[in-house]
């Protein structure tokens, strides 16, 4: 049973433009989602977070939303660099049941030059 | 600063043979300390956790272990390697339950049984 749940496996995108990158969860006790970037062969790094009582959260270039009514949130990155090219993690946790984060199965982003 | 470390950073081993990973952090007190496993073209699976020495909680049933000897040490364990094992294991560490839930993940270690 996947509580979170990342249906692209992939995306393509031109530097500059936009990515967006999507993911859904079923848990509705989930109140914390993060969004992760993995290189090969490196730990994931932490890119941003929401908390469930809020539905944007903005910090440089990337832009997590929230849709708590749809149980989906999206990691915008604009303008999209090359630097960029990774795989995209989205987490959740549910505080009641202890810091345990569940991820998706990831997305794995390729920004051409 | 808080750093974490993870060592090996590659490990090849003979199916049957132990296997002890080691994961230390640095610049925190009491941390809560994690254990995952990415396998090949997968996603993050959870499979320790630890809110304090001695204290490990399994995730999923399986071939491995964990021990917490020390308050910054996280260490998991087998005593006899499956194939099923290989892939890329990664050590977190998050602050006091509360305050933030957010997890900061090691380099890894590349696994392969053979």
């Amino acid at each position: 049973d996947q509580q979170v749940k990342q249906n692209s496996p992939s995306l393509s995108v031109q530097e500059g433009r936009i990515s967006i990158l999507n993911c859904d969860y079923t848990n509705s006790m989930f109140d914390y989602f993060l969004w992760y970037k993995k290189y090969p062969a490196e730990g994931p790094t932490f890119l941003i977070s929401i908390s469930s009582i809020k539905d944007k959260n903005e910090d440089g270039r990337f832009t997590v939303f929230l849709n708590k009514s749809a149980k989906h949130l999206s990691l915008h990155i604009v303008p999209s660099q090359p630097g960029d090219s990774a795989v995209y993690f989205c987490a959740a946790s549910d505080k009641a049941a202890g810091n345990k984060l569940t991820f998706g199965g990831g997305t794995r982003v390729l920004v051409k030059p | 600063s808080q750093t974490i470390h993870q060592w090996p950073a590659t490990l090849v081993q003979p199916v049957g043979s132990p296997l002890s990973l080691e994961c230390t952090v640095e610049g925190t007190s009491n941390p809560n300390l994690y254990w995952y496993r990415q396998a090949a073209g997968r996603g993050l699976q959870l499979l320790f956790y630890s809110v304090g020495i001695g204290q490990i909680s399994s995730e999923v049933p399986q071939n491995l272990s964990a021990s917490r000897p020390q308050d910054r040490q996280f260490i998991l364990s087998s005593k006899k390697l499956l194939l099923s094992d290989s892939g890329f294991y990664l050590c977190a560490w998050s602050g006091l339950a509360g305050l933030t839930d957010t997890q900061y993940f090691g380099p890894g270690t590349r696994l392969t049984v053979l």
